[in-house]
């Protein structure tokens, strides 16, 4: 089955500094990565996600990159504010129902 | 438009006792996921329902049972909890199956003592 790695842990950075977090996976079958965004003690919200069919995608400060060939897939966020602070997590979706999340990386901007 | 809602929001059980938990879906989406998230870990999938029927499992036992209703809402029962059942449970719907777009509600975060 689909298993997907998600680096670093932890990312602290300073604000307006940018960041970029790193997932692979491994089902060359998967087609759809979003990414999403838990604050503490509250829902996963969906940020941005990405089909196969393209290789990058951008939503103002976040952007997504996907490389089928080396099935790895990345965020980034540009002029990181305290806000951008909380736990995120990418995952993959294979078909056959679910998602697969990463395990998470808890972001921490300072001002 | 009415997103994901879930009740209750907390609960406390004991070992060994029955849990339901309730999700109704966004307006327009008849398709729902149940997700698992132990705390520091990413949601894992348990079950999916579609048309009232299960679409789909996780690696859960049998002790987690669902129901779809007519109005796309949902359960989750839990029987025989265990101390490890002690998580957020995240009730997601999507507007067709097969697509991967997932809108999650807030949750239910049951403790088991």
């Amino acid at each position: 089955g689909e298993n997907v790695e998600q680096h670093p842990s932890t990312l602290s950075v300073q604000e307006g500094d940018s960041a970029v977090i790193k997932c692979t996976y491994s089902d060359s079958a998967s087609n759809y990565f979003p990414w999403y965004k838990q604050e503490l003690g509250k829902r996963p919200q969906l940020i941005i996600d990405i089909r196969s069919n393209v290789g990058e995608k951008k939503d103002q400060r976040i952007a997504v990159t996907l490389n089928k060939t080396a099935k790895h897939f990345s965020l980034h966020i540009t002029e990181t504010q305290p806000e951008d602070s909380a736990v995120y997590f990418c995952a993959a979706w294979a078909g056959f129902q679910k998602l697969v999340f990463g395990t998470g990386t808890r972001l921490l901007v300072s001002p | 438009e009415t997103g994901v809602t879930q009740s209750p929001t907390h609960l406390i059980k004991t070992r060994g006792q029955q849990v339901t938990l309730r999700c109704s879906s966004q307006s327009g989406h008849n398709t729902v996921s149940w997700y698992q998230q132990a705390l520091g870990q990413g949601p894992q999938f348990i079950f999916q329902y579609y048309r009232e029927e299960e679409n789909g499992r996780g690696n859960f036992p049998p002790r987690f049972s669902g129901l779809q209703f007519p109005n796309y809402s949902s359960e989750l029962n839990v029987n025989a909890l265990e101390l490890d059942d002690s998580a957020l449970y995240l009730c997601a719907s999507s507007p067709a199956t097969g697509t991967g777009e997932l809108f999650f509600g807030e949750g239910s975060r049951l403790t088991v003592l």
